[in-house]
């Protein structure tokens, strides 16, 4: 058992749909972290969380760390938001959610 | 300004051979790393370095050798490569080795035939 799952694995949306993409851990972790795979390859550091919710643009991050969950939401999703999204923790300790991978229809 | 490249993007060889991937970070970063994408797109570490000393060596074959020459430059080089090496590998950065928020390069696309 992966100690980041992510939910679901894969994702399919209208545009202008809210999504949510889920992930719980079974490990101690500092802080949690959300990246974004672009079809093309490239990966980015949308969203670093310790604790609470942040924001930016359309994309909130929240976590819970009494429960060891975390959810990226997507509000008036676009087609340009169609990625991989991954969970992940970095520190003394690596560890990778499976990714979600979503794609969101004109 | 590109903050994180690696070269090059894609690399061809056939089994057997010996290659290296090069990194460059112009972020002033202390910490450096190389993380392995397989085919399914899994993400895994294989070494981290923090200004020139190898502070990550994750179950990775001894083939897999890093070096960093500067705290900017964190290249990977591979001997007698095998099929299962072909994957994507990132190299990335991050401030320092505290876990905090990494930026990450292009990926070089390695394929062994």
């Amino acid at each position: 058992k992966n100690e980041v799952e992510q939910s679901p694995q894969n994702l399919t949306a209208q545009e202008g749909e809210f999504i949510t993409i889920n992930c719980s851990y079974s490990v101690g972790i500092s802080a949690l972290h959300w990246l974004q795979q672009h079809p093309g390859g490239g990966i980015v550091s949308l969203f670093m969380l310790s604790s609470g919710k942040k924001k930016h643009g359309r994309l909130i991050a929240t976590i819970n760390i009494q429960e060891k969950h975390s959810s990226l939401h997507i509000t008036a999703s676009h087609p340009r938001d169609s990625a991989v999204y991954i969970c992940a923790s970095f520190g003394n300790q690596f560890y990778f959610g499976t990714g979600t991978s979503l794609t969101v229809i004109p | 300004d590109t903050a994180v490249s690696q070269t090059p993007k894609y690399l061809v060889t056939q089994m057997g051979n010996d290659k290296s991937i090069k990194c460059e970070q112009n972020l002033g970063h202390d910490t450096m790393y190389w993380y392995k994408q397989d085919s399914k797109k899994f993400l895994k570490i294989m070494f981290s370095y923090n200004n020139k000393e190898l502070i990550i060596n994750e179950t990775v074959p001894n083939r897999f050798s890093p070096k960093s020459p500067d705290k900017a430059h964190l290249n990977l080089h591979i001997n007698s490569l095998e099929l299962g090496d072909s994957a994507v590998y990132f190299c990335a950065s991050s401030p320092d080795r505290a876990g905090g928020t990494q930026y990450f390069g292009p990926g070089t696309r390695l394929t062994v035939l």
